[in-house]
């Protein structure tokens, strides 16, 4: 167990709805980041909030957003859901953010569309 | 850009030893990482290199050649347990986030 949850474990949703996913980092971290990954393709690095504000940004499509609240968690809103946002979306924490801060994975959500 | 190698598939037996290779090609290279996932689950911290060199750890070790823009882990007296997917991960200057490749699945047979 890294210390990273989140919520919901699985999710079923409908081609264009819209979902939030849900992560606490472990106590006392400051860095989340979320992760999608597909069947087809490894781990794609979405977005990175460090105490509030965003620091990073990959390949996160403008359908998705995300925020980190003063309590540190952090949600990701993926909306007009299509077929191929269907994945394993993985939020993972550090201490802080820089080189060499090594980053915890939570269990994921397991997000199908049809 | 970034552009980061595995094998997709490997086999090996129970007992023995087996390495994985990751070579990598960055604009700014500042750290590699290794990580353990097994099917379903969330990848798990395994190993980190900056420098040129061997960094052992157990039954587990990484080797780094920044100058051949090369990794490999290194598993030895495997087990069953092992069978896993390996993700090389590279950390990229500047860009304050870890680039993964898509993993080596690793089966140890009996």
């Amino acid at each position: 167990d890294s210390g990273v949850t989140q919520t919901p474990k699985h999710l079923i949703t409908a081609t264009g709805q819209r979902v939030t996913l849900r992560c606490s980092p472990r106590s006392g971290d400051l860095s989340v980041y979320w992760y999608q990954q597909s069947l087809d393709q490894g781990l794609q690095f979405l977005i990175q909030y460090y105490n509030g504000e965003e620091r990073a940004k990959g390949n996160i499509l403008e359908r998705f957003s995300a925020q980190q609240f003063p309590d540190l968690h952090s949600e990701l809103n993926l909306s007009s859901l299509e077929l191929g946002d269907s994945a394993l979306y993985f939020c993972a924490s550090s201490v802080a953010t820089g080189l060499l801060e090594t980053q915890y994975f939570g269990p994921g959500t397991r997000l199908l569309v049809l | 850009g970034q552009n980061i190698d595995q094998p997709t598939e490997m086999t090996a037996t129970e007992g023995a030893i087996v390495q994985i290779n990751c070579t990598y090609q960055t604009s700014g290279f500042n750290g590699l990482f290794w990580y353990q996932q097994h099917a379903g689950e969330a990848p798990t911290f395994l190993s980190y290199n900056v420098l040129d060199g061997l960094e052992e750890k157990g039954r587990f070790s990484s080797f780094l050649s920044r100058s051949k823009g090369y990794s490999y882990l290194l598993l030895k007296e495997l087990q069953m347990k092992d069978s896993a997917s390996y993700l090389c991960a590279v950390y990229q200057t500047g860009a304050n986030n870890l680039f993964f490749g898509t993993g080596t699945r690793l089966t140890v047979i009996p």
